[in-house]
């Protein structure tokens, strides 16, 4: 069990640009999370798959932002047209139905927009 | 909907001190009930959670949290720390059923002092 992944680990850009990152869960692990978490705050809720299906998205996700999880595998987060209010830590977990509420967290993409 | 509040923003002790962690949350609906711990630059570590059952519980290197139903708090607490416990922890809540998405409160720095 190599537990939840996340490439890259840190993102420089500059306002304006598009960046991706990818997220592996643990494997057969059916629902992946995506969080976003800002300096001196928790984590928050970003959106969330069940297999390949995007089942929730929460207001924070503008329409700059887009997920997918084609397979029902990995996760890929795509922020286009970067504003420097989008520098964060992004983070994803993953967890397994029925084991009822137990995600695990993978150690996140820190994005650093200038 | 859910919230978290964390009444501790800071929290300093020192070696071999008890420590207690507070957690207040608010729902219209039954809830699990998680901390997490989340040192410098990683990802988070699940240290216990509530889904049901005995209201005290107990979770990895010597924390446990009791649940209180009716005054709906969570606190954490540990009877003797140690300096590899700084780190900052997340209370977090999520809806039985349904997405299972985690709402978190703003987390308490522990730092702990020799």
């Amino acid at each position: 069990d190599t537990g939840v992944s996340q490439d890259p680990r840190h993102k420089i850009t500059k306002r304006g640009q598009n960046v991706t990152f990818r997220c592996d869960p643990i494997s057969e692990h059916n629902r992946l999370y995506w969080y976003r978490q800002t300096l001196g705050q928790g984590p928050e809720f970003l959106t969330y798959f069940q297999n390949e299906a995007q089942l929730e998205k929460s207001r924070l996700l503008s329409d700059r932002f887009s997920a997918e999880r084609p397979k029902g595998s990995f996760s890929t987060l795509e922020i286009q047209r970067t504003e420097q209010g989008d520098s964060a830590m992004y983070l994803c977990a993953s967890s397994h139905t029925p084991l009822l509420g137990t995600q695990y967290f993978g150690p996140g993409t820190r994005l650093l927009v200038l | 909907a859910q919230s978290v509040t964390q009444l501790d923003s800071q929290v300093p002790v020192f070696e071999e001190a008890p420590v207690e962690l507070r957690c207040n949350y608010s729902s219209s609906v039954s809830v699990y009930l998680f901390w997490y711990v989340q040192y410098p630059n990683q990802g988070l570590q699940l240290l216990l959670k509530y889904l049901s059952g005995s209201t005290l519980v107990k979770g990895i290197n010597g924390f446990e949290a009791e649940f209180n139903k009716s005054q709906t708090s969570f606190h954490l607490r540990k009877p003797s720390v140690h300096i590899s416990d700084t780190a900052e922890y997340f209370c977090a809540v999520s809806d039985m059923g349904g997405s299972e998405k985690l709402v978190f409160g703003k987390g308490t720095k522990l730092t702990v002092n020799p």
